[in-house]
């Protein structure tokens, strides 16, 4: 099974400031059509997991553009610039490329 | 609006039987395979299975093969897991994601407790 190794577990950080946030994967997530399926999800307190990124980079619908995505291979990183209040909650990396899917442990996003 | 709705809930005893509905509305369901994933209490997220499109193939994580079947009507639009010989580790909220590697839209999830 593919590992996703996400660090730090935990952030605390002013409203204004930027986070980064890192997913290691154990093997490349590239896939055999060329894509790499690499998600980044925000689990809001008491929701349900809502996807903000997909194949690495790519923002979904209303997801405000603080939110970037970059990486490759087996190296992929979540940055959120100029952190509001809203964006509290637990982020999670996803594969989606080799089955098992899985997913990294989570990084707790708190607001000072 | 894409909307994607579990029911079936509830506690049951170990080494019981249990099955999750997931109703799908706002698109073609049947274009789409779908994901089970679960979340123990103050755990992390766990994907579980996937059943692809037109139910020509299923894949199940390790920790349920055997137990759990997915299964889908697409005349009803309805994605099912069927859980068997239920464990108190089975214990966690159960989503229903869209489409196979890309976990697009999500479900409110529904609480399982297994416990005697």
């Amino acid at each position: 099974d593919v590992v996703m190794t996400q660090t730090p577990p935990s952030l605390s950080v002013a409203i204004g400031q930027s986070v980064s946030i890192s997913c290691k994967s154990s093997q490349s997530l590239v896939a055999s059509d060329k894509n790499t399926y690499l998600n980044w999800l925000l689990q809001s307190p008491g929701r349900s997991p809502k996807r903000l990124i997909y194949q690495v980079s790519k923002l979904d619908s209303g997801v405000p553009d603080r939110f970037s995505g970059s990486g490759s291979e087996k190296d992929f990183t979540l940055k959120i610039s100029r952190v509001e209040a809203e964006d509290l909650g637990v982020y999670y990396c996803l594969q989606g490329t080799h089955l098992p899917f899985t997913f990294g442990s989570g990084t707790k996003l708190e607001i000072k | 609006e894409v909307q994607l709705v579990e029911s079936g809930e509830g506690l049951v005893q170990p080494g019981s039987s249990m099955k999750l509905s997931c109703v799908a509305s706002g698109f073609t369901f049947s274009n789409y395979g779908m994901n089970w994933i679960r979340q123990a209490p103050k755990k992390g997220l766990e994907w579980i299975a996937l059943i692809y499109y037109d139910s020509s193939s299923k894949y199940y994580a390790d920790s349920v093969k055997g137990r759990f079947t997915i299964s889908r009507d697409n005349s009803k639009n309805t994605l099912y897991l069927e859980m068997n010989s239920l464990r108190s580790e089975d214990t966690a909220m159960y989503y229903c994601a869209r489409s196979g590697g890309l976990f697009d839209y999500w479900g409110q999830g529904v609480m399982v407790t297994v416990s005697s």
